[in-house]
C-alpha cells in the first residue's frame, strides 16, 4: 500500500524558514518523480514544487521560485521541501505527492503551515 | 502560464441524477487533463487522467471526455459518497488547477 507521511508543519513567523518532510513506503521511490501542492484554508490548490526521480532537475512556479527549494533522498525514501522566506500568503495545508507523467496520482495526508506574527 | 477555467462553481445535484463538470484551457493542453475529487477533510484523490482514463478503483460511472481546450467530468447515477468537490488540472505545461466544484446533494 503507497503511504506518503508529510511532517515539520507548524506556525512560523513571517520572514523564516521550515523543512519539510515526506516519508514514502508502498512503492520504489527512486522509480518516481515527487512533488509538493498546497491548498490554503478554503481554496483551491496549486503546485508548488516537482523533482525528477534521481533529484537531477528540480522546477517551480513563480510564486515560490527563489524562495523554496524541493529536495529528495533516496536512500531514505524521503521527499524535502525547504521554505525560506515565509509569507503570509504560503499559509496552507502542503501535500506531499507521486507524480506519474504529469498528474498526481497518490497524495499524503498533508501538514499545515501557518506563516503568522 | 495555461489558465482553468472551471465551472460551476458549485452544483446541487439529487441522488441518481447525471451531473457534469467542465473545465476550459486558455490555450490547447493536447488531453493533459486530470481530474480530482477532494472530500471534507481529506486530501484530493485522482479520479481520471490523460482526460479520459480512469484511475484504478474508480467507479466506472465517472468518467472524462473531451479535446483541446474543453474537457469535462461526468458522474452518472449520482451517489451520497459523490459528495464532495471536484477540481480539473492540466499538467500538458507545468500544472495548473482550475478552481474547483463544489457538489451537494439537493
Amino acid at each position: 500500500e503507497v503511504q506518503l507521511v508529510e511532517t515539520g508543519g507548524g506556525l512560523v513567523q513571517p520572514g523564516r524558514s521550515l523543512k519539510l518532510s515526506c516519508v514514502a513506503s508502498g512503492f520504489t521511490f527512486n522509480n518516481y518523480w515527487m512533488s509538493w501542492t498546497r491548498q490554503a484554508p478554503g481554496k483551491g490548490l496549486e503546485w508548488v514544487a516537482s523533482i525528477t526521480n534521481s533529484g537531477g532537475s528540480t522546477y517551480y512556479p513563480d510564486s515560490v521560485k527563489g524562495r523554496f527549494t524541493i529536495s529528495r533522498d533516496n536512500a531514505q525514501n524521503t521527499l524535502y521541501l525547504q521554505m525560506n522566506s515565509l509569507r503570509s500568503e504560503d499559509t496552507a495545508t502542503y501535500y506531499c505527492t507521486i507524480m506519474a507523467l504529469g498528474y498526481f496520482d497518490y497524495w499524503g495526508q498533508g501538514v499545515m503551515v501557518t506563516v503568522s506574527s | 502560464d495555461i489558465q482553468m477555467t472551471q465551472s460551476p462553481a458549485s452544483l446541487s445535484a439529487s441522488l441518481g441524477e447525471t451531473v457534469t463538470i467542465e473545465c476550459r484551457a486558455s490555450e490547447d493542453i493536447y488531453n493533459g487533463l486530470a481530474w480530482y475529487q477532494q472530500k471534507p477533510g481529506k486530501s484530493p484523490q485522482l479520479l481520471i487522467y490523460n482526460a479520459n482514463s480512469l484511475h484504478t478503483g474508480v467507479p466506472s460511472r465517472f468518467s472524462g471526455s473531451g479535446s483541446g481546450t474543453q474537457y469535462s467530468l461526468k458522474i452518472n447515477s449520482l451517489q451520497s459518497e459523490d459528495v464532495a468537490s471536484y477540481f480539473c488540472q492540466q499538467y500538458y505545461n507545468y500544472n495548473t488547477f482550475g478552481a474547483g466544484t463544489k457538489l451537494e446533494l439537493k
